[in-house]
């Protein structure tokens, strides 16, 4: 089965820094996605990505597919409070009818 | 469009007695999935359902557990007999087609279950 293991587990960080979350899977993905959840709340998903060396941005969070689709990071860019929460990575299995997470990255903002 | 429903949001029980979790899908959604996110960890696949069928049940314990996507109606994921290492919260997506790689599922809010 594929596992995805993501680094660092917490994060805490001051307001306007810079950060990167990373995920790295045990097998090839075919498709990963990010999620965020706020705490106590549901998922929210923020990016989906498949081909190798892909990258998308939405406001200031980046997320990158390596290009042997093994590792995927997510970068946010000036930190703010609400960026806080755990984000997550999702791989879609061989079968195509399941994702696998991650066990969750917990990212605290100070302001 | 209301989005994945799940109810309760949060539920207490002592231990033996029986948990009801219920997931109404988005409108047009005939997958659903179940996941369990136990406290500060990672959510877990239990399983994946289209209407009337188990398709994917690999994640659920094997006692004690069931899931039922009826013809009508919510799906429910049924706890019976529940210990406290059952105390998690417990979500539910639905999509459109299965998770093909371009397809997103989108998540409910979650059903927060204590066991006393």
């Amino acid at each position: 089965s594929q596992e995805l293991e993501q680094s660092p587990q917490s994060l805490i960080v001051q307001e306007g820094k810079n950060l990167t979350i990373n995920c790295t899977s045990s097998k090839t993905l075919y498709g990963l996605y990010w999620y965020k959840q706020k705490y106590g709340e549901g998922l929210i998903f923020l990016m989906m990505l498949q081909k190798g060396g892909e990258e998308k941005s939405h406001e200031k969070i980046t997320a990158k597919l390596d290009e042997k689709k093994q590792q995927s990071s997510l970068h946010i860019t000036a930190s703010q409070p609400s960026h806080a929460g755990i984000y997550l990575c999702g791989a879609v299995n061989n079968a195509g009818n399941m994702l696998t997470f991650g066990g969750g990255t917990r990212l605290m903002v100070k302001p | 469009n209301a989005g994945v429903m799940q109810n309760p949001r949060h539920l207490v029980r002592r231990r033996g007695q029986e948990a009801r979790l219920r997931c109404s899908p988005m409108k047009g959604h005939s997958h659903v999935y179940w996941y369990r996110q136990l406290p500060e960890e990672g959510l877990k696949f239990m399983v994946y359902l289209q209407k009337e069928n188990i398709i994917d049940e690999s994640g659920m314990p094997k006692e004690r557990f069931s899931a039922e996507f009826p013809k009508e109606g919510p799906s429910i994921l049924r706890i019976q007999q529940v210990v406290r290492g059952d105390s998690a919260a417990y979500f539910c997506a639905s999509s459109h087609i299965p998770t093909t790689g371009a397809n997103v599922l989108t998540f409910g809010a979650g059903s927060r279950l204590t066991v006393l």
